[in-house]
């Protein structure tokens, strides 16, 4: 049963465009969204996160929009640069337990 | 800024031998995780220890056998590795808000 679902499963924009992720939730006890950023060779690491209590997270070129009633959520990437090119990991926490869910990822590629 | 740190980062073994990753964060976290990672991306969490207790302990074969000497260590262990164990086995730790610290992980190859 997968908990965190991400589309698509890879995406190709062009330098310069706006690349947009989507991440939903099945768990309403899910409140604490993480994504994470992973380049080949290296662990996951936090790009940028947001509350259930909000509904916009923005973070210089990235921002989160949250739809709780809804149970989405996406990543937008403004103004996209070859240096983007990763996998994006979607993941969501409740405050119930102890363990991070993640989705299956988007593969980004930024082509210059 | 690396905080987490794993090792070794690669080992290519053959099937039934015995392997360790060994981790250790300086991050002062009374968490930390072991995720594994497939060949398709799909992170899945493993284990998860709270202060040297074992709180986290999913679905995985008993040949998979966590170590925690003091909250700052996690060491994985698998007894007598299996082809379907190849990939690449993550630490993390973590923050009291949640947010995962990852190491550049520990790449498995079974032959």
């Amino acid at each position: 049963q997968q908990q965190v679902r991400q589309s698509p499963q890879s995406l190709t924009v062009w330098e310069g465009e706006t690349a947009i992720l989507n991440c939903s939730y099945e768990d309403s006890t899910f409140n604490y969204f993480p994504w994470y950023q992973q380049f080949p060779g290296e662990g996951p690491a936090l790009l940028i996160s947001i509350r259930s209590v909000s509904d916009k997270k923005e973070d210089g070129r990235f921002t989160i929009f949250f739809n709780k009633r809804e149970k989405k959520l996406s990543l937008h990437i403004t103004d996209s640069q070859p240096g983007d090119s990763a996998t994006y990991f979607c993941a969501a926490l409740s405050g119930s337990f102890n363990k991070l869910t993640f989705g299956a990822g988007t593969r980004l590629a930024v082509c210059p | 800024e690396t905080a987490v740190f794993q090792t070794p980062n690669y080992h290519v073994t053959q099937v039934g031998n015995e392997v360790s990753f060994n981790c250790k964060q300086t991050l002062g976290h009374d968490t930390m995780y072991w995720y594994k990672q497939d060949s398709k991306k799909l992170l899945k969490i493993m284990f998860s220890y709270n202060n040297k207790q074992l709180i986290v302990n999913e679905t995985v074969p008993r040949r998979f056998s966590p170590q925690s000497s003091d909250k700052a260590h996690l060491n994985l262990r698998i007894k007598s590795v299996e082809p379907e164990d190849s990939a690449v086995y993550l630490c993390a730790s973590r923050r009291v808000t949640g947010q995962l610290y990852f190491g550049e992980g520990s790449k498995l190859t079974v032959l």
